[in-house]
């Protein structure tokens, strides 16, 4: 009954590599968000989905592209991974904006 | 209880006293703050939240206090126990009002 779940938990993978993260949410929630936690835990935000839709792009590198097949998923994919993506990636899912969020619990990406 | 000057990135405190966490946030349009517990390995999980049209709200434990005048928020946990060990973080939400912005956390150590 986990409400957002990530897959996988943890990824180690080589630099120049090609890699997804999927996130599923069975929360009914309308909204939901990609962000990255650095080393020192700072969150920002990457993406933003409204019913399957872009709503959010912050300055993130074009290798990231976001993928909403249905209002559920929302996954992440990373082309050529560099060094410097090393972070946690958290997914997050609200009823709309300005409503709490319900996070997953993260997956660590490592970049060797 | 113990309390804190605006973000300090550690607090510590003993089993029983009351802890307040402080956040200063950055634009005076938010209306809506929020503020999460992480757990090691864990995502952030809600705890309160406000809308400006407020300036406290009660939880369990918690109480939330916002002063618009300043742009202040603070978190204030009773009784404090080992299992509110965590980094905390408030947040406020964007000027579009479509994502968060975290702050960055206070990690509270409670020794028993």
């Amino acid at each position: 009954d986990t409400a957002v779940s990530q897959t996988p938990k943890y990824l180690v993978t080589q630099m120049g590599n090609d890699k997804s993260i999927k996130c599923e949410q069975n929360l009914g929630h309308d909204t939901m968000y990609w962000y990255k936690q650095d080393s020192k835990k700072f969150l920002k935000i990457m993406f933003s989905y409204n019913n399957k839709e872009l709503i959010i792009n912050e300055t993130v590198p074009n290798r990231f592209s976001p993928k909403s097949p249905d209002k559920a998923h929302l996954n992440l994919h990373i082309n050529s991974l560099e060094l410097g993506d090393s972070a946690v990636y958290f997914c997050a899912s609200s009823h709309s904006v300005n409503q709490p969020q319900h996070f997953g619990d993260g997956t660590r990406l490592s970049i060797l | 209880g113990e309390s804190v000057g605006l973000h300090l990135p550690t607090l510590s405190v003993q089993e029983g006293d009351n802890s307040i966490i402080n956040c200063a946030y950055s634009n005076s349009a938010s209306d809506y703050f929020i503020w999460y517990k992480q757990e090691s390995g864990k995502g952030p999980q809600f705890i309160i939240d406000i809308r400006s049209n407020m300036d406290k709200r009660q939880g369990q434990r918690v109480t939330v206090l916002l002063n618009k005048t300043v742009k202040h928020l603070s978190l204030q946990i009773a009784a404090t126990q080992p299992g509110d060990s965590a980094v905390y973080f408030c947040a406020e939400n964007s000027q579009a009002g479509t994502a968060l912005i975290f702050g960055k956390g206070t990690t509270l150590s409670v020794s028993s």
